[in-house]
């Protein structure tokens, strides 16, 4: 199993600003990813980040939008930039393999 | 045509009750099943894998029917503590997982 952090836990933010949130790994994993669950919604992948390599973004994602960092194995950081209230919604880190997958608890962002 | 679909619910059942959820996917090549269950407010936790075969986890049975293309899980004796929205996820390749939108579960005394 995988225990994951994430951090903030929630945040408030204005519109135009950017938020970066953590993603810790208690163990180093291969593939790291992002997903967003907007209210009463299911989860989205956002992009697969890969240690030493640019991330992967699913269709309708963008880094300029959603840039990543993936420095080591067990770190990653999504950024979201230039938000706007359509944003809100709650951003989850996962790790996983071919038998399962292991979730943060997420971090709940409020676009003002 | 979305990747993986499921009804929204919520199915609505008393305790004790069976209840059953359908889960179809679209991408012929994909190569792992499972069922997530999602608390509110909370992160998403593996339930069980689906193999083939079909497999069994005490009240609960998933099933994969890859000729149509669909899963199931299946709840017998409904408690009041599987009230959650179950997700169903499908992994394309090996690692890239797929969600559904969730199904609702409300389970009253």
């Amino acid at each position: 199993s995988a225990v994951i952090s994430q951090k903030p836990s929630r945040d408030i933010c204005q519109r135009g600003t950017s938020l970066t949130i953590q993603c810790q790994v208690d163990s180093q994993v291969t593939m790291m990813f992002w997903y967003r669950q907007q209210p009463g919604q299911s989860l989205t992948l956002i992009a697969t980040a890969n240690q030493g390599s640019e991330a992967t973004y699913e269709s309708g994602f963008v880094i300029d939008k959603f840039p990543i960092s993936r420095p080591n194995l067990t770190f990653s950081t999504l950024t979201v930039s230039n938000m706007s209230p359509e944003d809100s919604s709650i951003y989850l880190c996962s790790v996983g393999g071919v038998d399962t997958q292991y979730f943060g608890p997420g971090t709940r962002l409020t676009v003002l | 045509r979305k990747e993986v679909e499921q009804d929204p619910g919520p199915f609505n059942v008393p305790e004790g009750a069976t209840v059953a959820f359908n889960c179809t996917y679209s991408n012929s090549a994909s190569q792992s099943f499972f069922w997530y269950r999602q608390d509110c407010r909370k992160e998403p936790k593996l339930l069980m894998s689906v193999y083939s075969s079909g497999n069994e986890d005490g009240r609960f049975t998933a099933q994969l029917n890859r000729a149509s293309q669909y899963i199931s899980l299946l709840i017998r004796d409904s408690k009041l503590s599987d009230s959650a929205t179950y997700l169903c996820v499908v992994k394309r390749g090996s690692y890239i997982p797929t969600f559904g939108r969730g199904t609702s579960l409300i389970v009253h005394p």
